[in-house]
């Protein structure tokens, strides 16, 4: 059974400082990855979305790796803003037949300090 | 051009009364998704759902709970007596095709007391 797991749980840091937030999967076999932001009381909005055959993507000061052989990804945040606090989340999807059916992690809880 | 619409956005209910989330789809959207994030765990996908057809309830509990998607009109999840095991985040996605990504409404909260 695949699960999802994404370390820290939580993390403070100040502004302007290069972060990397943490996910893990158990089964290699995924269809794609995606990252998404959640704010207090709000949706999710995606970020990132990296197919399997995929090694990373980038959108701005936000930089994703996937290594699907172990089971990892990453996601990397420049120059962090106060703006940036806010729940991130990681999610696999394991076919294309079900590439709907995300499996979520429990989330990292940024908090950038200015 | 709305997003996913959720209504209503905060929802309480005592043990034993039912529960009712609506979800509007983003315009020219035709499937419709149901996740439930439980306090302090990841989101769960719960079912999956096209105008007039359940396509994958795999997610759902197999009491209490049921989502249709009328012809005209929101998709609604419904739950029936509720337990405070029932209080959670329901969001609500949708996406233009199957293998579309989604986009995720704001989601209701319930609190069942």
């Amino acid at each position: 059974k695949q699960e999802v797991t994404q370390i820290p749980a939580a993390l403070s840091v100040p502004e302007g400082e290069n972060l990397v937030l943490n996910c893990s999967f158990t089964d290699s076999a995924i269809y794609n990855l995606q990252w998404f932001r959640q704010d207090p009381g709000k949706g999710l909005t995606s970020l990132l979305l990296i197919q399997s055959s995929q090694r990373e993507q980038t959108s701005g000061r936000l930089n994703a790796s996937l290594d699907k052989s172990s089971g990892r990804s990453t996601l990397y945040i420049a120059a962090s803003q106060p703006g940036d606090s806010a729940t991130y989340l990681c999610a696999v999807s394991e076919t294309m037949d079900s590439s709907y059916k995300l499996i979520f992690g429990s989330g990292t809880r940024l908090l950038v300090r200015p | 051009n709305a997003g996913v619409m959720q209504n209503p956005r905060h929802l309480v209910r005592r043990r034993g009364q039912e529960a009712r989330l609506r979800c509007s789809p983003m315009k020219g959207h035709s499937h419709v998704y149901w996740y439930r994030q439980l306090p302090e765990e990841g989101l769960k996908f719960m079912v999956y759902l096209q105008k007039e057809n359940i396509i994958d309830e795999s997610g759902m509990p197999k009491e209490r709970f049921s989502a249709e998607f009328p012809k005209e009109g929101p998709s609604i999840l419904r739950i029936q007596q509720v337990v405070r095991g029932d209080s959670a985040a329901y969001f609500c996605a949708s996406s233009f095709s199957e293998s579309a990504p989604l986009h995720f409404g704001n989601g209701t909260r319930l609190t069942v007391t």
